[in-house]
């Protein structure tokens, strides 16, 4: 049972485009949403995240939007450069019991994103 | 180190053996995770520890998989008669846990593959 979906194995933009990568998820126990980008033969690393309780979040070129209605978030990075080209990968969290932290991270397959010069 | 630091950080090792990765967490974070990353998928939940105490471990397989984090710091995943099918990059993340960041720091990953 995939909890998270990420439908698009690749995408590929040119260079200064816009780059709009989709996640759907299904369990709506989830409340806190991320992005993790990865480089071949590094681990994950960190580029924004979103709660629950709001519909935007930016951070320089990247922002990820959330559509609770529809269970679907987006992250778009504008403008796209070819430092961009890795794998993306969206993740899904709920708070723990007791409200104070969050445990595991439910990951979709990812996303290969190539951005051509 | 100032990252997650992960060792080995390819292991290769026969069909039935028993194996231990290591993993050093970002010092201060009292959260810690293992995934387990197979080709063309996402990584997959196996446990997270705050502080010494496994707090979920619903995401471990089976009873060959066993992890431990005796002092609150370093974490050893132990995974006994190994099979083919537990050929996987293996990922260790940290965070502050609770009530701090929620993000997770990953390590590079551990490279197994049974033969």
């Amino acid at each position: 049972d995939q909890q998270v979906k990420q439908n698009s194995p690749s995408l590929s933009v040119q260079e200064g485009r816009i780059s709009i990568l989709n996640c759907d998820y299904t369990n709506s126990m989830f409340d806190y949403f991320l992005w993790y980008k990865k480089y071949p033969a590094e681990g994950p690393t960190f580029l924004i995240s979103i709660s629950s309780i709001k519909d935007k979040n930016e951070d320089g070129r990247f922002t990820v939007f959330l559509n609770k209605s529809a269970k679907h978030l987006s992250l778009h990075i504008v403008p796209s450069q070819p430092g961009d080209s890795a794998v993306y990968f969206c993740a899904a969290s709920t708070r723990n019991a007791g409200g104070t932290s969050y445990g595991k991270l439910t990951f979709g397959q990812g996303t290969i994103l190539t951005v051509h010069p | 180190g100032a990252g997650v630091s992960q060792t080995p950080s390819n292991k290769v090792t026969e069909k039935g053996k028993y194996v231990e990765l290591r993993c050093d967490p970002i010092s201060g974070h009292t959260a810690l995770y293992w995934y387990r990353q197979s080709l063309g998928q996402g990584p997959e939940f196996l446990i997270y520890f705050q502080g010494t105490g496994a707090a979920d471990d619903s995401g471990l397989p089976n009873d060959r998989f066993f992890a431990v984090r005796p002092e609150g710091s370093v974490s050893t995943l132990k995974i006994q008669r190994t099979e083919r099918g537990d050929s996987a990059v293996y990922l260790c993340a940290s965070s502050f846990g609770q009530g701090g960041s929620t993000e997770a720091f990953f390590g590079q990953g551990t490279r197994l593959t049974v033969v």
